[in-house]
């Protein structure tokens, strides 16, 4: 399996800009994460699903930002209007159960 | 709801040391606990985890972990580290609402 896979790496967009970020788990993994770094706060959850259905959406910031799992092997995060302060590290995870969590290489948004 | 602290923001110490970083978890229920470790630039990866059973556990790259359920904690060691451990490491706890939440991490600085 090729792991968790992030697309795109890096995105760079201008504020009010629409942003769209992708995921697709490893398959047969039935938990999906959407986490966000940054320095000042660390590593945040900001959603997650379990068999396709959000669980959990508290850690979402504000309305600006939702997140869609369609099927097992897909899932979005969109940010829009997009902002300054949501330059971050997006990170992707996805586990089967209660097992471990494997994390995509992330995306590195910037927005200017 | 569930929280994870760690102790040390960052640690500096030098090659051959003995490294010690605390966890402790805020949740009554069951919970799965994990180490992740995160090299410079890179995704998450998983050190060890621990599950049930006996309550110290060796990951990878020598590491253990010791889960005092009395004082909700999990700290991680290493007996002796290398210019090669220096990253950022992070506790995880795992509750029954499979929701997987992080510390904000510790800095770990090896110098040679």
């Amino acid at each position: 399996d090729a792991g968790v896979i992030q697309s795109p790496r890096h995105e760079v967009t201008e504020m009010g800009q629409e942003v769209t970020l992708r995921c697709k788990p490893i398959s047969g993994h039935n938990s999906l994460f959407w986490y966000r770094q940054t320095m000042m706060r660390g590593l945040e959850l900001l959603i997650y699903f379990n068999n396709n259905v959000p669980i959990d959406d508290s850690g979402m910031p504000e309305d600006r930002f939702s997140a869609k799992m369609p099927n097992a092997s897909f899932s979005t995060l969109k940010i829009q209007p997009s902002e300054p302060r949501d330059s971050a590290v997006y990170f992707c995870a996805s586990r089967y159960a209660i097992n471990e969590a494997f994390f995509g290489q992330g995306t590195r948004l910037t927005v200017v | 709801a569930q929280s994870v602290s760690q102790h040390n923001h960052h640690v500096i110490l030098s090659e051959a040391a003995s490294l010690e970083l605390g966890c402790n978890y805020s949740y009554g229920g069951t919970v799965n606990l994990f180490w992740y470790v995160q090299y410079p630039g890179q995704h998450l990866q998983l050190l060890l985890k621990y599950f049930s059973g006996d309550p110290l556990v060796k990951g990878i790259k020598g590491f253990e972990a010791e889960f005092i359920k009395s004082k909700f904690s999990f700290n991680l060691r290493k007996p002796s580290v290398q210019w090669s451990d220096t990253a950022e490491y992070f506790c995880a706890v795992n509750s029954n609402d499979y929701k997987l939440s992080f510390g904000a991490g510790t800095t770990v600085t090896v110098r040679a």
